[in-house]
């Protein structure tokens, strides 16, 4: 039972336009949530987080989205750099399951210059 | 300013032998995670780890895996008896205290059992 879902595995955008990740998660417990980015043979990168008191968290061209009641949050990055092409990765912790993070299945993010 | 370390970055083991993996922490975090990525799946918890204690172990196989973190030196993940189905990515974590939620990622190790 996957308790963090990406259902997009891949997407590719241009350069220059807004790159939008989406994931889904079920259980009302989780409380923050994380994304993180990942380049072949590397451990993934922190790029940017929420807590569940927020509904939106912006770093430079990263910016989180939040909707509790929808279970669902978004990374959008704008504009788009060839660099940024990677593996993002939404993880999720809850205050009651330690500090253990729960994440998703990944979507591969092509940028095309 | 060393990240997580891991070593080694790749290891390959006969069906049947131990497989050792070591984490070296960030400086400053006393916290460590061991997760496992098997191919085309995302990251799953294993084990959260402090000094000299097992604070999760959820998330590792009841059998033949262990893991430590000691006083002094790294945190090592053990797998006995390897098994195929052993070769994943192990990736390593570690935060600070009071900062549980944003962990950094070691490089992970890529083991294959043949």
């Amino acid at each position: 039972d996957q308790q963090v879902k990406q259902n997009s595995p891949s997407l590719s955008v241009q350069e220059g336009r807004i790159s939008i990740l989406n994931c889904d998660y079920t259980n009302s417990m989780f409380d923050y949530f994380l994304w993180y980015k990942k380049y072949p043979a590397e451990g993934p990168t922190f790029l940017i987080s929420i807590s569940s008191i927020k509904d939106k968290n912006e770093d430079g061209r990263f910016t989180v989205f939040l909707n509790k009641s929808a279970k669902h949050l978004s990374l959008h990055i704008v504009p788009s750099q060839p660099g940024d092409s990677a593996v993002y990765f939404c993880a999720a912790s809850a205050d009651n399951a330690g500090n253990m993070l729960t994440f998703g299945g990944g979507t591969r993010l092509m940028v095309k210059p | 300013n060393a990240g997580v370390m891991q070593n080694p970055r790749h290891l390959v083991r006969r069906r049947g032998q131990e497989a050792r993996l070591r984490c070296s922490p960030m400086k400053g975090h006393s916290h460590v995670y061991w997760y496992r990525q098997l191919p085309e799946e995302g990251l799953k918890f294993m084990v959260y780890l402090q000094k000299e204690n097992i604070i999760d172990e959820s998330g590792m196989p009841k059998e033949r895996f262990s893991a430590e973190f000691p006083k002094e030196g790294p945190s090592i993940l053990r797998i006995q008896q390897v098994v195929r189905g052993d070769s994943a990515a192990y990736f390593c974590a570690s935060s600070l205290p009071g900062l549980d939620y944003e962990q950094y990622f070691g490089p992970g190790t890529r083991l294959t059992v043949t």
